[in-house]
């Protein structure tokens, strides 16, 4: 089955730091990667959808300056929290799409948990 | 736009049974079901497309109403390991990214 990797699984930084957060489709080349973040108890909201070699689409309310998405390749994403606070602790979950097949299959990474301090 | 699911929760014994709603007013292209564990990334279950569809693994099924834009996911003779919060993600289109509903969060117990 298609594996989507994601590193760190869990990061602490403090406030006014950057981090970047890696995600990696392993068995499979992606079109396609989308950022999700997700608070306590709540759903998964859709961060921004970056296709490889272009310009991520960030979703209303994303602030672009501060979440910086690079798609190098067709199989890595990555995800920059610039200047974080502690606002921006939640648990951040990327996913792939493979390139051919007729669903759009999306397979998600383990996520990586941030906790700004 | 975020579908929207129903229940909100579930309780359950061993063995009972539930069924999960998750209803979207745009026309969908297809609906995806996930189940999550606390502190884990969402688990695929299953994907239903445009057209009408259900299907079914073991003991989990779902069904897919175009017309209605509606989907229910069906858990029968529930075991623990079904405890979790499931959502479903939709798409309007194909290659876009699933939109997420709120969840349900399902607890069975012994």
């Amino acid at each position: 089955g298609a594996v989507v990797s994601q590193h760190p699984s869990w990061v602490i930084c403090k406030s006014g730091t950057s981090v970047k957060i890696e995600c990696r489709s392993l068995d499979f080349q992606a079109t396609t990667m989308f950022w999700y973040r997700q608070f306590p108890k709540q759903s998964l909201m859709l961060m921004a959808t970056s296709n490889e070699g272009s310009k991520a689409t960030y979703e209303q309310g994303v602030e672009k300056d501060k979440f910086l998405i690079n798609h190098a390749s067709l199989t890595l994403s990555t995800l920059t929290v610039t200047s974080a606070h502690p606002e921006d602790s939640s648990f951040y979950i990327c996913s792939a799409s493979l390139i051919a097949g007729g669903p759009y299959e999306q397979y998600f990474g383990p996520g990586t948990r941030l906790t700004v301090t | 736009q975020q579908p929207v699911q129903s229940p909100q929760a579930v309780i359950l014994r061993e063995g009972e049974d539930a069924v999960i709603n998750c209803s979207s007013s745009k026309a969908l292209y297809s609906v995806h079901w996930y189940r999550q564990k606390h502190g884990e990334a969402p688990v695929f279950l299953m994907i239903l497309l445009k057209g009408g569809e259900q299907k079914g693994h073991e003991k989990i099924s779902a069904s897919f109403n175009e017309k209605k834009q509606q989907s229910s996911l069906y858990l029968t003779a529930s075991q623990l390991s079904y405890s979790g919060t499931y959502f479903c993600g939709t798409r309007s289109q194909a290659g876009t990214a699933l939109i997420f509903g709120k969840g349900t969060t399902l607890s069975v117990s012994s």
